[in-house]
């Protein structure tokens, strides 16, 4: 069974700083897809961004970045220029493509703090 | 207007009742999920179907059903609910050929 781990369950960074936040997964497949949802206090999921496993560019999506090691099974999130709107629950999800058992399996996530 | 709604937004109910959660989706994704959270627990999946035709369990299915009426609705019930259901429930779709799940903007249950 895949399993992902975010090993950090809080975190606080101050406004303009740049912050990581880790997250690594167990899987025998060589082909699936990562993603980083943000959940801030109105509960509502949104997709920060996501990566394919077979593509060895790292993505991005304006001010986060993503450092995807996959020999290590690593995916981690960098976010820059914190902005106090990025005070939030961020989950780590991993998908196998159309396995047709569990498509998508969460982390327990990190609850970051921004710091004015 | 968004794109995945869920009603009801927020709902109180007592031990042993019959509820259902609605989701209405208007992406045109063949692909509908019911996630729940519980704090500190992520999201856990509870059904999903990959067209009208198609349910299939996921890995906390047991006290709960669902039923998908059409391509763009899919809801969720509780025949007999119980405390410990008592959670965030989040629906989501995705498309056939795509693999990014959209969510809606949750249902806060809470049974008594």
């Amino acid at each position: 069974a895949q399993t992902v781990t975010q090993s950090q369950p809080e975190m606080s960074v101050q406004e303009a700083e740049t912050v990581t936040l880790s997250c690594t997964y167990d899987t025998s497949e060589s082909n699936y897809y990562l993603f980083w949802y943000k959940q801030p206090p109105s509960r509502q999921m949104i997709l920060v961004i996501r990566q394919e496993a077979y593509k060895q560019q790292n993505a991005t999506e304006n001010r986060f970045s993503v450092n995807f090691q996959k020999a290590a099974k690593s995916f981690s999130l960098k976010i820059s220029d914190s902005q106090l709107g990025d005070t939030a629950m961020y989950f780590c999800a991993f998908m196998i493509p159309d396995s047709g058992n569990t498509p998508l399996v969460f982390g327990k996530g990190t609850r970051l703090s921004v710091i004015a | 207007d968004a794109d995945v709604t869920q009603t009801p937004r927020n709902r109180i109910t007592k031990t042993g009742k019959r509820i259902m959660l609605e989701c209405s989706q208007t992406k045109g994704h063949d692909r509908m999920y019911w996630y729940r959270q519980d704090p500190g627990l992520g999201l856990q999946l509870i059904y999903y179907s990959f067209d009208v035709k198609d349910i299939n369990k996921g890995e906390i299915s047991d006290g709960y059903s669902v039923s998908r009426q059409a391509q763009a609705k899919f809801s969720l019930s509780l025949e007999s609910a119980i405390p410990n259901q008592t959670a965030l429930y989040f629906c989501a779709t995705s498309a056939r050929q795509g693999n990014t799940q959209y969510f809606g903007p949750g249902t806060r249950l809470t049974v008594l």
